[in-house]
């Protein structure tokens, strides 16, 4: 079965600091790769995907997320950390141009100041 | 700003009880999800919605689970009867595109606690 993991439940970092959450997901013919965003008490919103084209996206708030056909990754990474991106970041693929999104168990990213 | 209701925000019930799930999508979205998330873990679907139609039931436990859109618009889920196991908190989204392209929108969640 299709499945997509992050390796990672909880990913703590102090603030300014360079952050990475891990998304790894099943070998296919085509993906669509996304990562939504929980903040506390509200629902997922989506931050970045990847559709086609050049494999880098960048959302509004400095986050960025590289598709690794490859290594069939899409991490997530951010230079520098600020206290509001504590969250619960989940990676999601839709494969085969389908039209089901399946999810990874998600991370949770605690930023200390 | 639109956004996807969902109501209640918290159900606690005893097993064995009904309990329902009430969702509104964005205006226009034509296709509306069900997703159940159990605590620590990824979301996972349980119904897929295209205007009033199903469109994949396929994780929708049908012996006690039921879902309807039934004018295309507002959606409610069901239980009956309710397990432990059910605890959860059950997303509904909505979306323009049908096919893999389309941003979700998700609501805020409805959480259940089954006793």
């Amino acid at each position: 079965a299709q499945s997509v993991t992050q390796l990672d439940s909880q990913v703590p970092v102090f603030e300014e600091a360079p952050v990475e959450l891990r998304c790894n997901y099943s070998s296919s013919v085509s993906v669509y790769l996304f990562w939504y965003v929980q903040y506390p008490n509200q629902g997922l919103q989506l931050l970045l995907k990847y559709l086609s084209g050049s494999t880098l996206v960048e959302s509004i708030n400095g986050f960025e997320a590289e598709f690794n056909k490859s290594q069939t990754s899409f991490h997530l990474r951010k230079p520098s950390v600020h206290i509001s991106d504590t969250a619960e970041y989940f990676c999601a693929v839709i494969y085969n141009a389908g039209n089901m999104l399946t999810f990874g168990g998600g991370t949770r990213l605690m930023v200390k100041p | 700003e639109a956004e996807v209701a969902q109501s209640p925000r918290y159900k606690i019930t005893e097993k064995s009880q009904a309990v329902a799930f009430w969702c509104d999508p964005i205006s226009g979205h034509a296709t509306l999800y069900w997703y159940r998330q159990i605590l620590g873990q990824g979301p996972e679907l349980l119904v897929q919605f295209q205007d009033e139609s199903v469109v994949d039931d396929s994780q929708l436990p049908k012996d006690r689970f039921s879902a309807e859109r039934l004018k295309g618009v507002d959606s409610t889920l069901k239980i009956q009867p309710a397990e432990l196991g059910d605890s959860a908190m059950y997303l509904c989204a909505s979306s323009l595109a049908t096919q893999g392209t389309g941003e979700l929108f998700f609501g805020e969640g409805s959480r259940l606690t089954v006793l």
